[in-house]
C-alpha cells in the first residue's frame, strides 16, 4: 500500500473554476499535511499547511484535513492559467520527523 | 531574504564517479533535508540534519552520505555513480529542530544530475 496517493491527472479545468485536488495517506498517526506547487522544470514551492482537522485558507487556496478518512484535499478557487502545474501532497509520518514522504502529484491544467 | 541556494545548477557524471551537491539554507534556520526527485515522481526522502547532526535517514544505500556545517550548510555526496542516480536533488530548510513537531521545509532550486 502505497503511503502517500494522488490522482495523477491530468486534471483540467477552465479559467475562473474551482479546482479541487485529493490526496489519502495511510499512516493513522500523521501530524502535518503540506500541498507543494510544482512548475515544470522548477523545485516545489510550498502553497499550504495543515495540522488539525478542518479547512483552513489563504487567498484562493482552502486546505481540507480529516484525518478520520485519512484524506486532505486542496481547493483552488478561481484558477488561472498560472495555477497549471503539478500539485504534490505531502505528509509527515508519526513520531513527528522532519520526512516528509510526497505522493507522486497531481498535474493541473487551466485552460483560459 | 535569500532563500535556500544550491549548487551547481546542473550536473553531468559518468557512472562510478563521485559528486558533491551544496546546500545553504534560510537565514536563521538549523535543519536541512535532502530530497531525491526522478521524473514523473515526488521527492523521496534521503537525509535530514540539524545541528551537524543526522536526524532522519531515508531508504538509500550507504553510497548517499550528507554532513551539516558548523554555519548550518549542507553537502550531499554520491559515490560510484548508478545511471539511477539520474535525479533532481533537492535540499529543504526549516526553522529549528523539536521532536515531535514538523515545521514547514522550504526548497532551493536544486541540482539537477545527469549519469552516463
Amino acid at each position: 500500500q502505497k503511503e502517500v496517493e494522488q490522482n495523477s491527472g491530468p486534471l483540467s479545468v477552465p479559467e475562473g473554476a474551482i479546482a479541487s485536488l485529493n490526496c489519502t495517506y495511510s499512516d493513522r498517526g500523521s501530524q502535518s499535511f503540506f500541498w507543494y506547487r510544482q512548475y515544470s522544470g522548477k523545485s516545489p514551492e510550498l502553497i499550504m499547511s495543515i495540522y488539525s482537522n478542518g479547512d483552513k485558507e489563504d487567498g484562493r487556496f482552502t486546505a481540507q484535513l480529516n484525518k478520520a478518512s485519512q484524506y486532505v484535499s486542496l481547493l483552488i478557487r478561481d484558477s488561472q492559467p498560472s495555477d497549471s502545474a503539478t500539485y504534490l501532497c505531502a505528509v509527515t509520518p508519526q513520531g513527528g520527523s522532519e520526512k516528509l514522504v510526497f505522493g507522486k502529484g497531481t498535474k493541473l491544467t487551466v485552460n483560459p | 531574504d535569500a532563500g535556500v541556494t544550491q549548487s551547481p545548477t546542473h550536473l553531468i557524471k559518468t557512472r562510478g564517479q563521485q559528486v558533491t551537491l551544496r546546500c545553504s539554507p534560510i537565514s536563521g534556520h538549523k535543519s536541512v533535508s535532502w530530497y531525491q526527485q526522478v521524473l514523473g515522481q515526488g521527492p523521496q526522502f534521503i537525509f535530514q540534519y540539524y545541528e551537524k547532526e543526522e536526524r532522519g535517514r531515508g531508504n538509500f544505500p550507504d553510497r548517499f552520505s550528507a554532513r551539516q556545517f558548523p554555519n548550518y550548510s549542507s553537502e550531499l555526496n554520491v559515490n560510484a555513480l548508478l545511471l539511477g542516480d539520474s535525479a533532481l536533488y533537492l535540499c529543504a530548510s526549516s526553522s529549528p529542530y523539536q521532536t515531535g513537531i514538523t515545521y514547514e521545509q522550504y526548497f532551493g532550486p536544486g541540482t539537477r544530475l545527469t549519469v552516463t
